[in-house]
């Protein structure tokens, strides 16, 4: 089945501890992206990789840390947590030509920062 | 730089009424556009999509949008709410895939 995996799906955790959010996909995506969904603000995008070993920030790259050493994975890092990246957290992937197919999504991960 | 605004945080619909959706989008260039819905607990479900091909765009459970570039605006209706459809929707605009801050359909009896 093509899906999207993040690991784990809740996580608490202590201010400053690090951190890792595993993502990935069976699609040969080019395309990955992580996004945080806070109420009010929708969905807002945190980085993005265009293929192996390029990646760029989006919109609220600040505390996190992404890597794309293999196609299919896509890990988000948190080196210090702090109770404001308490938040819902997506993966997804798409094609190179993401406009004709869209994004499959992950099912995401809950994490709280205590 | 892109952009869409979708009016209205909560809906609420009777069941059997009509539902529409507002989005309006800011594109430099000639959009792409989605929707997706999240059903609660869940991750992001692609309802349909807008790709220039046709500016009436049917998706999936009866939701249709329609592209209107005169007035910038890309809104979600079903002509017929159901219980099942009480979900988070959320507009969005590519290349980059920037979301909407989303509207939350209730549908009541």
């Amino acid at each position: 089945e093509a899906q999207v995996t993040q690991n784990p799906r809740y996580l608490i955790t202590v201010t400053g501890k690090k951190l890792t959010v595993t993502c990935s996909q069976n699609m040969n995506h080019e395309y990955m992206s992580w996004y945080r969904q806070d109420p009010g603000l929708g969905l807002r995008q945190i980085y993005y990789s265009m293929n192996v070993e390029v990646t760029d920030k989006g919109d609220v790259p600040e505390g996190y840390k992404v890597s794309r050493k293999e196609k299919r994975n896509f890990p988000l890092i948190l080196e210090s947590p702090s109770p404001n990246q308490t938040s819902l957290y997506f993966c997804a992937s798409s094609h190179r030509d993401s406009r004709n197919y869209g994004y499959t999504f992950g099912s995401g991960t809950r994490l709280t920062v205590v | 730089a892109q952009s869409v605004t979708q009016l209205g945080s909560h809906v609420s619909v009777s069941e059997g009424a009509l539902v529409l959706l507002r989005c309006n989008y800011s594109s430099s260039v000639p959009p792409y556009l989605f929707w997706y819905v999240q059903y609660p607990n869940q991750g992001l479900q692609l309802l349909l999509k807008y790709t220039s091909a046709a500016t009436l765009v049917k998706g999936i459970n009866g939701f249709e949008a329609e592209f209107k570039k005169s007035e910038t605006s890309f809104h979600l209706t079903k002509p017929s709410a159901h219980m099942s459809d009480a979900a988070e929707y959320f507009c969005a605009v590519s290349g980059k895939l920037t979301f909407g801050t989303g509207t939350r359909l209730q549908v009541t009896l």
